[in-house]
């Protein structure tokens, strides 16, 4: 069965550096999203990506967070300058409109 | 913005026992989303309701999505120990968006 892969699978990195996270969504689909979850809580929506651009995107997602689709596979989430608080897991997922989300294994993003 | 509540936020059960979570919109949902995410692991879909009133069942797993489409509950008769995890529904409106805005979550604990 098709799947979302995620790479890597945790990444530590000090206050201030700019990270990638990687994904690669389930060929077909045609939305593709960001989520995290800080531990132990809920899971927040970021943004979703549709027909190469941004759909939509919540309050989290400043100017801070940007997201690409560079080769029409890969689906990269870029955090510029990261802070204590983005600490959390990152999770991709990618749909049909309106279907199921698959959600891929996730990234550990630990900011020291 | 939306919100979407469940209760309770942790469940202890003996194992045979029964467990329900009740998630509530804060507005009105085109459909929701139940998820089950294992200690450690990623969301997983269990089953999309769309209509008012709808009752779906698989095997021991009962879905019900309220009348006036801002509610919804999960039911599991008689738990068993792989029924551990946390039960997330997701909801989205009807204004044309594709985000999932996922709720608190409840967490299931089964002892044996």
């Amino acid at each position: 069965e098709p799947e979302v892969t995620q790479t890597p699978s945790h990444q530590v990195t000090q206050m201030g550096q700019e990270v990638i996270l990687r994904c690669v969504p389930i060929s077909n689909h045609l939305y593709f999203y960001w989520y995290r979850q800080i531990l132990g809580q809920k899971v927040e929506f970021l943004v979703s990506f549709y027909n190469n651009e941004i759909s939509e995107k919540s309050e989290i997602f400043d100017d801070q967070f940007s997201v690409e689709r560079p080769d029409g596979s890969n689906f990269t989430l870029k955090i510029r300058s990261t802070k204590l608080e983005d600490s959390a897991m990152y999770f991709c997922a990618s749909s049909f409109p309106r279907k199921t989300l698959y959600f891929g294994p996730g990234t550990r993003l630990t900011v020291t | 913005g939306q919100q979407v509540m469940q209760i309770p936020q942790y469940q202890h059960v003996q194992e045979g026992e029964d467990f329900t979570t009740y998630c509530n919109s804060s507005t009105t949902l085109s459909n929701i989303q139940w998820y089950k995410q294992r200690p450690g692991g990623h969301p997983v879909f269990l089953i999309q309701l769309v209509k008012s009133g709808e009752v779906k069942k698989q095997k021991r797993l009962t879905f019900q999505f309220g009348e006036a489409k801002k509610n919804s509950s999960l039911h599991i008769t008689a738990t068993q120990t792989t029924d551990v995890g946390t039960y997330f529904c997701a909801g989205t409106e009807p204004s044309g968006t594709y985000k999932y805005i996922f709720g608190t979550g409840t967490r299931l604990k089964v002892l044996a």
